[in-house]
């Protein structure tokens, strides 16, 4: 079965500090994987995306995440926060062996950057 | 920027009654969908839409949902006797291709319902 791990709700950095975000799932065939962000009032953005190739992928707005196929992880990562980063993330997968369109999402979690 | 947009932001229904949430996504999308999210929950996939029919559904999707794209632009989902249970953010999206072959999906900013 599909599924999609966030352990942390609620994750706090200071500003320029490096934030992680962490992601793991499980799937039956490989996995395509998603990171989006959410902030108040507006809908999910989408940040970046592995699908296949080099492991570290490079998003939207500095963000990185890296894909470990041992650990069956996409932790989501910056190397320095800024404020303007506090908002909701998801993570995502779909599975190649799905034939369907969906994807299954962890529960999210809530960053908060203090200056 | 393109942007997927829904409404209403918020409606409020007693239980048994009819709603329609509406959505009106990227003008070149081909493939549609609905999600939702009750509070503290995952967001969980409800329904795709391609070629003017239901591609997939979950089994969250029963008989009492059903999704139309009534003309060219906008993209809909009734709820035909609303259950307090069914109180959640519904969220739409879009999407060019069958995502995971090439495209993400691009989501709108959600319609809260609250069934009272």
């Amino acid at each position: 079965a599909q599924s999609v791990a966030q352990p942390e709700d609620q994750v706090n950095v200071a500003e320029g500090n490096p934030l992680t975000v962490k992601c793991t799932y499980s799937v039956s065939g490989n996995p395509y994987l998603f990171w989006y962000v959410q902030y108040p009032n507006r809908g999910l953005q989408f940040l970046l995306k592995y699908i296949t190739g080099d492991n570290l992928v490079k998003g939207s707005y500095g963000f990185e995440a890296e894909f470990n196929k041992s650990q069956t992880s996409f932790h989501l990562k910056k190397p320095s926060a800024l404020v303007s980063d506090s908002a909701l993330y998801f993570c995502a997968v779909r599975d190649t062996l799905n034939t369907g369109n969906q994807f299954y999402f962890g529960t999210g979690t809530s960053l908060t950057v203090i200056p | 920027e393109p942007e997927v947009t829904q409404t209403p932001s918020h409606q409020v229904t007693q239980m048994g009654q009819e709603v329609i949430l509406r959505c009106v996504p990227i003008s070149n999308h081909l493939y549609f969908y609905w999600y939702r999210q009750i509070l503290g929950q995952k967001v969980e996939f409800l329904v795709s839409f391609y070629n003017n029919e239901i591609s997939e559904k979950s089994e969250i999707f029963d008989d009492q949902f059903s999704v139309e794209r009534p003309d060219g632009s906008n993209f809909t989902l009734k709820i035909r006797s609303t259950k307090l249970e069914d109180s959640a953010m519904y969220f739409c999206a879009s999407s060019e291709a069958q995502t995971g072959v090439y495209n993400e999906q691009f989501f709108g900013p959600g319609t809260r319902l609250t069934v009272l």
